[in-house]
């Protein structure tokens, strides 16, 4: 069964607008969200995470925001720009464990 | 270069054959972790090591695949009698220790013909 589900496999946003990306779990135990980016080819690249206990955390032009009661949380990128195509990988971790749970990802495009 | 390194980028083999995938971490990270990504879904956990102990192994498939890191920098990942399931991209990560950020090498695509 999967506990981190991304439903959208790809989403294409028009440069310099907002791109909002969505991730649901299922595990109440999770302690730790984690967002992935990876281009073609290489690894995953740690973009930004959010501890259980924040609803929200920024980082320049990402914010993650965590809604517990939906078990939700999502990604947003403003304002987008090309090199911001790639497939985004949500991801958690259980409370006194290191490995990361990952989503199968979404494939996000920009627009010229 | 300063990142995880892993080799060799790309293998191919046959069936039945023995592999080994190497994975060189960033310099002092004590935390090393073996993940496999299938077509189309997320890197999926098989190991973790701290130092030179496996301290979680929970996500290795079956007894064919095997891991280690006997001196806590360099890690081998063991596939035994490969099967053509078994293609797929080997991702290694490392980090400074528990609860922090994982870096991903750019891993190992491994295809079993």
């Amino acid at each position: 069964d999967q506990q981190v589900k991304q439903n959208s496999p790809s989403l294409s946003v028009q440069e310099g607008r907002i791109s909002i990306l969505n991730c649901d779990y299922t595990n109440s135990m999770f302690d730790y969200f984690l967002w992935y980016k990876k281009y073609p080819a290489e690894g995953p690249t740690f973009l930004i995470s959010i501890s259980s206990i924040k609803d929200k955390n920024e980082d320049g032009r990402f914010t993650v925001f965590l809604n517990k009661s939906a078990k939700h949380l999502s990604l947003h990128i403003v304002p987008s720009q090309p090199g911001d195509s790639a497939v985004y990988f949500c991801a958690a971790t259980l409370v006194k464990t290191d490995k990361i749970i990952f989503g199968k990802g979404t494939r996000l495009h920009i627009l010229p | 270069g300063a990142g995880v390194s892993q080799t060799p980028s790309n293998k191919v083999t046959e069936k039945g054959k023995y592999v080994e995938l190497r994975c060189d971490p960033i310099s002092g990270h004590t935390a090393l972790y073996w993940y496999r990504q299938s077509l189309g879904q997320g890197p999926e956990f098989l190991i973790y090591f701290q130092g030179t102990g496996a301290a979680d192994d929970s996500g290795l498939p079956n007894d064919r695949f095997f891991a280690v890191r006997p001196e806590g920098s360099v890690s081998t990942l063991k596939i035994q009698r490969t099967e053509r399931g078994d293609s797929a991209v080997y991702l290694c990560a490392s980090s400074e220790g528990r609860e922090q950020p994982q870096h991903f090498g750019d891993g190992t695509r491994l295809s079993i013909l």
